[in-house]
């Protein structure tokens, strides 16, 4: 079955500390991931995705994720967070074939001052 | 910078009650979808849609819901007869072409609330 997990419901972190979230995938055929980020009140915006080449992938506002497929993992990570970070996190894995999004259950990264 | 629009924001309507749900994607795009988020669920997939037909639809979209684009401009959603179980919020997306690893924009999202 083709599924996305996100293990952490919420994730509070202090403000400049690193930050890890992780997404594991279930896929049958070779998996996009991507990872979007909703702030209150607005839509989903692309952080960024992979789709082949450099498992290290770098997106927007200084984010960077890297595939592992023996893990089946595609965790997101940012060396140091801002308040404006704090927002909910989605892992997302869709596939050649078809163009739907798997979505993961969402990440609540909270900041502390 | 062009962004997906939604109206409304939040619509609330009787059980059994027909509901229109309104999206203007990205002008050059040719890939539309509907998604929806039950509250506290995952972010459901429901249809794609390209070249003025349903490309790729789940087993949520059943005959309650059908989707048209009316004009060049506007992608609606619309539910016939709502059930309390439609309540959520409903995303509406575009992407600019065809292959899967385009990425997907996303509009505000419309939160439907069915009583």
């Amino acid at each position: 079955a083709q599924s996305v997990t996100q293990p952490d419901i919420h994730i509070t972190v202090s403000e400049g500390a690193s930050l890890e979230l992780r997404c594991n995938y279930s896929y049958g055929a070779t998996p996009y991931l991507f990872w979007y980020v909703q702030s209150p009140g607005q839509g989903l915006q692309l952080l960024l995705k992979y789709f082949s080449g450099d498992t290290l992938v770098q997106g927007i506002k200084g984010f960077e994720a890297e595939f592992k497929r023996s893990q089946s993992s595609f965790n997101l990570r940012k060396p140091s967070v801002h308040w404006s970070d704090a927002a909910e996190y989605f892992c997302a894995v869709g596939g050649a074939s078809n163009y739907q999004l798997i979505w993961g259950a969402g990440t609540k990264l909270i900041i502390k001052p | 910078e062009p962004e997906v629009t939604q109206t409304p924001s939040h619509q609330v309507t009787q059980m059994g009650q027909e509901v229109i749900l309104r999206c203007v994607p990205i002008s050059n795009h040719l890939y539309f979808y509907w998604y929806r988020q039950i509250l506290g669920q995952k972010v459901e997939f429901l249809v794609s849609f390209y070249n003025n037909e349903i490309s790729e639809k789940s087993e949520i979209f059943d005959d309650q819901f059908s989707v048209e684009r009316p004009d060049g401009s506007n992608f609606t959603l619309k539910i016939r007869s709502t059930k309390l179980e439609d309540s959520a919020m409903y995303f509406c997306a575009s992407s600019p072409l065809a292959e899967a690893y385009n990425e997907q924009f996303f509009g505000p999202g419309t939160r439907l609330t069915v009583l």
